[in-house]
């Protein structure tokens, strides 16, 4: 069946990066914009970054712009989102969701990973 | 960018009932580009509806979308136990992409 594992999370000092990985499978991800979501403990959800299917494109939201790097390798069916100098606010659930496919412009998300934690806490 | 402001921020409600969210944008949504999402606790999200009245694969009729200009209603006619989570609109018309704050549907 159609599944997003997340991987990468943990605890890290507020400056230092983190490098978050998404699995793919049941689709062909290749086919498919990728995004990142966020959310803060007890918050709502906030987009982050998408990828278009082929990598060409990249959108980010203002928030993490220069610092975090969504990225794909769709020989190894994954998404990656390296996210450098993180501050005390980055800290949330982050989950990769799924676009269309062929699509070279953020719409919505149909499938979604479970996410995984990062902490940002000195 | 466009601000997506949802209400009310709770609803409560009993099973059976009739629930009617909405999501109010700052500025036209181009094309009907909205979504709605279900999230449980501890879960990620679930797409209900995309361009504003088009329900997701799976999705129980029971859940429906609508639009008057820059005003979106999600509408759920008869709540099932199941159906009490919280509800996030999302815009897609214009990067970046924003969500509302959400409205959470409880149990009266």
């Amino acid at each position: 069946q159609v599944q997003l594992v997340e991987s990468g999370g943990g605890v890290v000092q507020p400056g230092r990066s983190l490098r978050l990985s998404c699995a793919a499978s049941g689709f062909t991800f290749s086919s498919y914009a990728m995004h990142w979501v966020r959310q803060a403990p007890g918050k709502g959800l906030e987009w982050v970054a998408l990828i278009s299917y082929d990598g060409s494109n990249k959108y980010y939201a203002d928030s993490v712009k220069g610092r975090f790097t969504i990225s794909r390798d769709n020989s190894k069916n994954t998404l990656y989102l390296q996210m450098n100098s993180l501050r005390l606010e980055d800290t949330a659930v982050y989950y990769c969701a799924r676009d269309l496919p062929y699509s070279n412009r953020p719409y919505y998300m149909d499938v979604w990973g479970k996410g995984t934690t990062v902490s940002v806490s000195s | 960018e466009i601000v997506l402001t949802q209400s009310p921020g709770t609803l409560s409600l009993s099973p059976g009932e009739r629930a009617t969210l909405s999501c109010r944008a700052s500025q036209s949504v181009s094309s009907s580009y909205l979504a709605w999402y279900q999230q449980k606790p501890g879960q990620a999200p679930r797409l209900l509806i995309y361009g504003a009245s088009s329900r997701a694969t799976g999705i129980p009729d029971r859940f429906s979308g609508s639009e008057f200009g820059t005003d979106f209603t999600l509408t759920i006619s008869r709540l099932e136990p199941e159906d009490f989570a919280v509800y996030y609109c999302q815009q897609y018309g214009i990067s970046p992409l924003t969500f509302g704050g959400g409205t959470k549907v409880e149990i009266k």
